[in-house]
């Protein structure tokens, strides 16, 4: 079975603080992403990556960063967390065009 | 880049009933349409797809129409039980990066089965 696994379920952050969150994919899929689900709002995509060492802002870029190092992993950097990052954040991947994603089962993150 | 239009936000049918939800999408260029299912608690998950290629398409209860002239797609749900209760998401493919597939979302349906 196809598996992406975010690091953490639930995260509680103090604000200013750096935060990483970790994404591994073991589908050898090209392209992964990350996106934040707030109510009302859906998914936003945040950054994206079509191959390692490569990224590519998406909607909501301000206050995130990202690093692919290897094809599998996908981690997001929240340089100093504040509190309207406050949200759902989910991670997936998909082999390419025309294919759908596959997701982890999200990390929740507080900042206090 | 792509904009996704997702109605409407909340819908509550009884069991056995059809429900409907309809997106609409701005880049005439897109030509994949997936639609997603989250449950309570649970990650987002693919029911149906559809390409530009392709008016309609089904899959037992759940089914998927393309209107690429008007630039919207609906998803219908047949004999609706309990289990179909979640939040529902269509997408759209960006289709300005090339072989990447990036989807932009409709903001989401949550669609309650009522007994």
């Amino acid at each position: 079975d196809v598996k992406v696994t975010q690091s953490s379920r639930y995260l509680v952050k103090r604000t200013g603080e750096k935060v990483f969150l970790e994404c591994v994919q073991d589908m050898d899929h090209e392209n992964m992403f990350w996106y934040r689900q707030d109510p009302g709002l859906g998914l936003r995509l945040i950054y994206f990556s079509y191959d390692v060492k490569m990224k590519e802002k998406g909607d909501i870029p301000e206050g995130y960063s990202v690093s692919r190092e290897k094809k599998e992993r996908f981690s997001l950097i929240l340089e100093s967390a504040s509190t309207n990052q406050t949200s759902m954040y989910l991670c997936a991947s998909s082999p390419g065009a025309g294919a759908g994603y596959t997701f982890g089962s999200g990390t929740r993150l507080t900042v206090v | 880049g792509e904009n996704v239009e997702q109605h409407p936000s909340t819908l509550s049918v009884q069991e056995g009933d059809s429900a409907v939800i309809k997106c609409t999408y701005s880049d005439s260029a897109s030509n994949y349409f997936p639609w997603y299912k989250q449950e309570l608690g649970k990650r987002p998950q693919l029911i149906i797809d559809i390409r530009s290629n392709v008016g309609e398409k089904k899959d037992q209860r759940i089914a998927v129409t393309l209107n690429k002239t008007a630039k919207h797609f609906s998803l219908h749900i047949t004999e609706t039980q309990p289990e179909d209760s979640a939040v529902y998401f269509c997408a759209a493919r960006d289709p300005s990066l090339g072989t990447a597939s990036k989807l932009t979302f409709g903001t989401g349906t949550r669609l309650q089965v009522t007994l």
